[in-house]
């Protein structure tokens, strides 16, 4: 059971670059999220899903992108990297009768 | 909106003995669900311990135990017997429950790092 998988786990980007951070579950999990974890800060939620075809934006959406066309993926596009985007990445999903969120391993994003 | 403050930005406790982390939050809900999550250098968000703020019995999970007041809006994690494994950062988070449109999000606080010292 490989839970959430998240790819990849440390990437360096350019200023301006652009990229996607990806996210697979395979337990058919209606919640999906992303998170960013930033000393001092806690996690903060970036954008999430209630299922396919729905997203909506969170306490810092501003920068990227996300879309949800199947269940099991819910990808996390940066459109124009900049360095406070330099942070670690999680993505969390949840059953939605459930109570428990199970979070990917993180990405550990610099952006120089 | 809701908000999770954590005040102790560290803690460090003895091996074998106990200590106490500290949450607090705020709400205007009535129906939610109190986390508290830790965070080992591996960086892998495992759960600890779950409260459902309907329940008024405190939480307990083997050598971790809660002490949940939903009038002061306060959420101690008690960890006994502490362990060198125990060392990690803790977070306290929020999440409303199913009647609400916020039931997808989880709300945390800032992290407490607790050190175990031999």
């Amino acid at each position: 059971n490989a839970g959430v998988t998240q790819t990849p786990k440390f990437q360096v980007l350019k200023t301006g670059q652009s990229m996607t951070l990806q996210c697979a579950q395979d337990m058919n999990h209606e919640y999906m999220s992303w998170y960013r974890q930033d000393p001092g800060m806690g996690l903060r939620l970036i954008h999430y899903s209630v299922g396919a075809g729905i997203t909506d934006q969170g306490e810092v959406p501003n920068g990227y992108n996300v879309s949800r066309s199947t269940t099991e993926d819910f990808p996390l596009r940066l459109l124009s990297a900049a360095p406070s985007q330099t942070s670690v990445y999680f993505c969390a999903s949840r059953k939605g009768s459930g109570t428990e969120a199970f979070f990917g391993q993180g990405t550990r994003l610099t952006v120089v | 909106a809701q908000t999770v403050t954590q005040s102790q930005p560290e803690m460090s406790v003895q091996e074998a003995e106990t200590v106490t982390l500290s949450c607090t939050y705020d709400t205007s809900e009535s129906d939610y669900y109190l986390f508290w999550y830790k965070q080992p250098p591996s960086r892998q968000m495992i759960l600890v311990i779950r409260q459902e703020a309907y329940k008024q019995q405190n939480a307990t999970e083997n050598r971790f135990s809660v002490n949940f007041q939903k009038a002061a809006k306060s959420f101690s994690l008690k960890i006994s017997d502490s362990q060198l494994g125990d060392a990690a950062m803790y977070f306290c988070a929020y999440r409303s429950g199913y009647g609400s449109s916020n039931t997808g999000k989880l709300i945390f606080g800032q992290g407490t790092t607790l050190q175990v010292k031999p």
